[in-house]
């Protein structure tokens, strides 16, 4: 299997559950990255992962709980989400450095009930 | 702070019709603009990159160029297929990305 690989590709959950979206990548990148994508609106990055380390949280709240185990491996842990968190989560992969770009996954799109 | 604002917001040709898509963008020290294609259901897919003023890269019907202030990718002969959002993003000097809104581009046949 080669690129990015997001599972699952639809989550709906209430309020008050847990789950978590995971991420691959089979293209041998060092970074990995976290965005967001709302009808209309910019992907607002959520984290970075350069060499397994975070190295980037951008003000999100921390009812989104990240987890890179490998430089291959990306988890976003949701709980008690909001109706407003209901988004497209797009992963993305790049070789860390000047001018590389992201090769993004098909996201899972989370709707809150 | 790094900005970057694409225009039109959606744009409808016929097929055939050539078009420019813009991107301006303010950035603290450009390392790279890049060019996104994102159909309806998936996740952006890379198009181009582009490192300094005065580049031009090519793919089958899609032309970008790159000055200080700005990109246009230039669409030749559309066809219905090249219907997609395509979004621009810039790179600043501490690899920080920043996406712009998209343009949403119908070709009809």
């Amino acid at each position: 299997e080669t690129g990015v690989t997001q599972t699952p590709r639809h989550l709906v959950m209430g309020m008050t559950n847990k789950k978590s979206l995971k991420c691959e990548q089979h293209l041998g990148h060092n970074a990995m990255y976290w965005y967001k994508q709302s009808a209309k609106k910019p992907l607002e990055l959520m984290f970075v992962y350069n060499f397994k380390e975070q190295t980037e949280n951008n003000s999100v709240p921390s009812r989104f709980s990240p987890e890179c185990p490998n430089s291959s491996h990306l988890f976003l842990h949701l709980h008690t989400l909001q109706p407003e968190d209901s988004a497209l989560y797009l992963c993305a992969s790049s070789q860390e450095g000047r001018g590389q770009p992201q090769h993004f996954g098909d996201g899972t799109r989370l709707s809150i009930l | 702070e790094d900005q970057v604002t694409q225009s039109p917001e959606a744009l409808r040709l016929q097929e055939g019709e050539s078009s420019s898509l813009n991107c301006s963008y303010t950035v603290s020290g450009l390392r790279g603009l890049f060019w996104y294609r994102q159909d309806p259901g998936k996740g952006p897919e890379f198009l181009f990159t582009l490192y300094s003023a005065g580049e031009e890269k090519e793919k089958e019907r899609l032309k970008a160029t790159l000055t200080k202030k700005e990109s246009f990718l230039h669409i030749t002969a559309p066809k219905p297929e090249d219907s997609a959002t395509y979004l621009c993003a810039v790179q600043n000097n501490n690899n920080d990305m920043r996406f712009g809104a998209g343009t949403r581009l119908t070709v009809k046949p």
